[in-house]
């Protein structure tokens, strides 16, 4: 199985910070990767699709990079509703695996 | 209006059984597929079972964790589909969820698995 491993595993932040999520794969997965952001008692939301497409209806400070092993999602200026977990997903090959997320807390 | 609703949900005494049902709306069902994905209480999310289009070969797939006992299937006439679950463990306790092509999400039902 493919072990996605995302790092750090909680951040701080204030307002109006830049803040960057990595998610690291235990083998090449090519551009294969979902990120989905979480809050609590809701459903996970997609943000960005094949590493780097932005979802429709996301805003534009969200973005990601990478392809192969090493992946990373970016919020160009953090806003309070983004305060969430982040998880992402690899669908390179069965079985589907997440990481374990990361936590966006207020500094 | 694009919509995914999960139902079936309760609890169940281990070694029991239980079907989750996805009803969807809003898009055109047969060309999707469905993933079925969980969280247990506090955790992550875990990948469960997919199963793709009947274009792509309605092709099946199971996270190692369920295989064997959970089944995934669809009734495209009905844009609906289903998680039967067949020898329920404690560690089955989650909330469910049903996601069309990873886009469109239910809001999850529990299942909790007690004696």
């Amino acid at each position: 199985d493919i072990q996605m491993t995302q790092s750090p595993s909680s951040l701080s932040a204030s307002v109006g910070d830049r803040v960057t999520f990595t998610c690291r794969a235990s083998q090449g997965i090519r551009n294969d990767l979902v990120w989905f952001q979480q809050k609590p008692g809701k459903a996970p939301k997609r943000l960005i699709f094949a590493a780097s497409t932005l979802q429709s209806g996301v805003p534009s400070r969200f973005s990601g990079s990478g392809s192969g092993t090493e992946f990373t999602l970016t919020i160009s200026s953090v806003q309070p509703e983004d305060f969430a977990t982040y998880y992402c997903l690899q669908h390179n090959s069965y079985p589907y695996t997440f990481g374990q997320g990361t936590n966006l807390e207020i500094k | 209006e694009v919509e995914v609703v999960e139902s079936g949900g309760g609890v169940e005494q281990p070694g029991r059984s239980l079907r989750l049902s996805c009803k969807t709306s809003g898009f055109t069902f047969a060309d999707y597929a469905i993933s079925w994905v969980r969280q247990a209480p506090g955790k992550g999310l875990e990948w469960v079972g997919f199963i793709k289009s009947e274009a792509f070969g309605g092709t099946i797939e199971y996270a190692a964790s369920v295989k064997g006992r959970f089944t995934v299937s669809r009734d495209d006439s009905n844009s609906i589909a289903y998680l039967q679950m067949n020898s329920l463990k404690t560690e089955d306790t989650a909330v469910y969820y049903c996601t069309s092509s990873l886009g469109v999400w239910g809001q999850g039902t529990m299942v909790i698995v007690s004696s």
